[in-house]
């Protein structure tokens, strides 16, 4: 699997950040998002396309059509300002595939 | 409570040999479903998968690096171990250690790194 992701974004807050990742035949496996934050180890908030692990605000949220997976953060605040990297498995190799990532700046 | 800590060294030489210690804790790293990983991050750049153990001793390793890398288990101790051999500069980078989750469908399954440690910085210079 190749992973495209932009590789930046600026939102102002309040509004919505929606980002995405494209990679050929994404849409026969699990997409998972990670956020991470400056200077700190990225942290899980998407999982299997769109469930949330505990702790994770309902105001982000995964989906995806056909070869494109989206992750949706809603009523943006400065404090999601970060790095957002998506990834799948390839279950032929057996190995992760990970994206660029997209860096998000809340204006 | 998953907890993943590394340790090892802050400053290497060219040519090298690295070693790296995830200590983990809240969970074991026994039976084939149970997998501990590493992902390394250059400064300012995208994360690359390393290598991967599991509980019951398969060994995976990022096709690019395989010919310098060795990861081995302590399960006694709730330890994954990472060896590189040779580094170089282009080694410099926060290494993070990771517990893999599945989730599995009717045909297949998909992993995902759900505990994260906090990642320690390696710098490879003369």
């Amino acid at each position: 699997y190749e992973l495209t992701q932009p590789p930046s974004m600026s939102v102002a807050p309040g509004q919505t950040a929606r980002m995405t990742c494209e990679g050929n035949n994404i849409r026969r496996t699990g997409v998972h998002w990670y956020q991470q934050k400056p200077g700190q180890a990225p942290v899980l908030v998407v999982y299997d396309d769109s469930d949330r692990p505990s702790g994770i605000p309902e105001r982000i949220s995964g989906s995806k059509s056909g070869n494109t997976a989206t992750l949706t953060i809603s009523r943006v605040e400065v404090g999601d300002e970060a790095d957002y990297f998506c990834q799948v498995w390839d279950s032929i190799s057996d190995h992760p595939a990970l994206g660029a990532g997209t860096r998000v700046t809340v204006l | 409570q998953v907890t993943l800590k590394e340790s090892g060294p802050a400053l290497m030489s060219p040519t090298q040999t690295l070693t790296l210690t995830c200590t983990f804790a809240g969970f074991s790293l026994s039976g084939p479903t149970m997998r501990v990983g590493w992902i390394r991050q250059p400064p300012g750049k995208a994360l690359e998968w390393v290598a991967r153990i599991d509980g019951d001793d398969e060994k995976f390793y990022n096709t690019s690096l395989k010919t310098r890398l060795t990861i081995s288990k302590d399960t006694s101790r709730n330890q994954v171990a990472l060896t590189m051999t040779d580094v170089d500069p282009g080694d410099t980078a926060f290494y993070y250690c990771v517990r893999i989750k599945g989730v599995c469908g009717s045909i297949t399954c998909t992993y995902y790194f759900d505990h994260w440690g906090l990642g320690t910085l390696v710098t490879v210079s003369s």
